[in-house]
């Protein structure tokens, strides 16, 4: 079966620093990748999304991708209060079908 | 508004019953799908569809069902044959061939079985 896998944590970390999630994934097919936020009992939010090798930034957030290693990471930079919630990595198969799965998510709790 | 609608938002049954979850969508999305979420887990696929009348299980499908007769509506059926039903239901949309891949979601039913 194919997985996505994530540090479930907590992630600890202080007020302004850098928060550094990582994601694998085993399915070298897969095309897309994507990091959600969920903010307890709400739905999950897209925050960044990433299919070329290297880093994309959007404002505080970059997505790293590196396919020969099937690892993707999720840079917070300036970590807020509001950034506490839980990080889901999802991983959309190289194929027709559209199926998309996730991790089990990372939980950050930034420390004021 | 444009936007996913699920309900009931919070639903209680007894066990052996079977019950429907129903998720509406107004984003003209060809792709729905459905997740289950149990504490301090992720979002595991149950079932999702492309198109109308056509479904694809995903990997927790065993004591679901689902149908896809209209494009704006995908519910989801609860079993008596699911053993641990309880648990948080989201369901989700997203544009076929969509450059993001970005999956919209409904704000979730929590079903508990008693």
């Amino acid at each position: 079966q194919k997985e996505v896998e994530q540090n479930s944590g907590p992630l600890s970390v202080p007020e302004g620093a850098i928060a550094s999630l990582n994601c694998t994934y085993s399915d070298r097919g897969s095309q897309s990748f994507f990091w959600y936020r969920q903010y307890s009992g709400k739905s999950p939010e897209l925050i960044m999304f990433i299919y070329s090798n290297g880093d994309k930034e959007d404002g505080r957030f970059t997505a790293q991708l590196n396919k020969a290693s099937q690892y993707v990471s999720l840079l917070i930079r300036d970590s807020q209060p509001s950034d506490s919630a839980t990080y889901l990595c999802a991983v959309k198969e190289m194929n027709r079908d559209d199926k998309i799965i996730f991790g089990k998510g990372t939980r950050l709790h930034i420390l004021p | 508004d444009g936007g996913i609608t699920q309900s009931p938002k919070y639903l209680f049954r007894k066990e052996g019953q079977n019950v429907t979850l129903s998720c509406e969508q107004n984003l003209n999305h060809d792709a729905m799908y459905w997740y289950r979420q149990d504490p301090g887990q992720g979002l595991r696929l149950i079932y999702y569809s492309q198109i109308v009348n056509d479904f694809q299980k995903g990997d927790i499908a065993e004591g679901y069902s689902v149908s896809r007769e209209k494009k704006e509506s995908f519910p989801l059926t609860v079993t008596s044959a699911q053993k641990n039903p309880t648990a948080f239901y989201l369901c989700a949309s997203m544009r076929r061939n969509s450059n993001t891949g970005e999956l919209f979601f409904g704000e979730g039913s929590r079903l508990t079985v008693l």
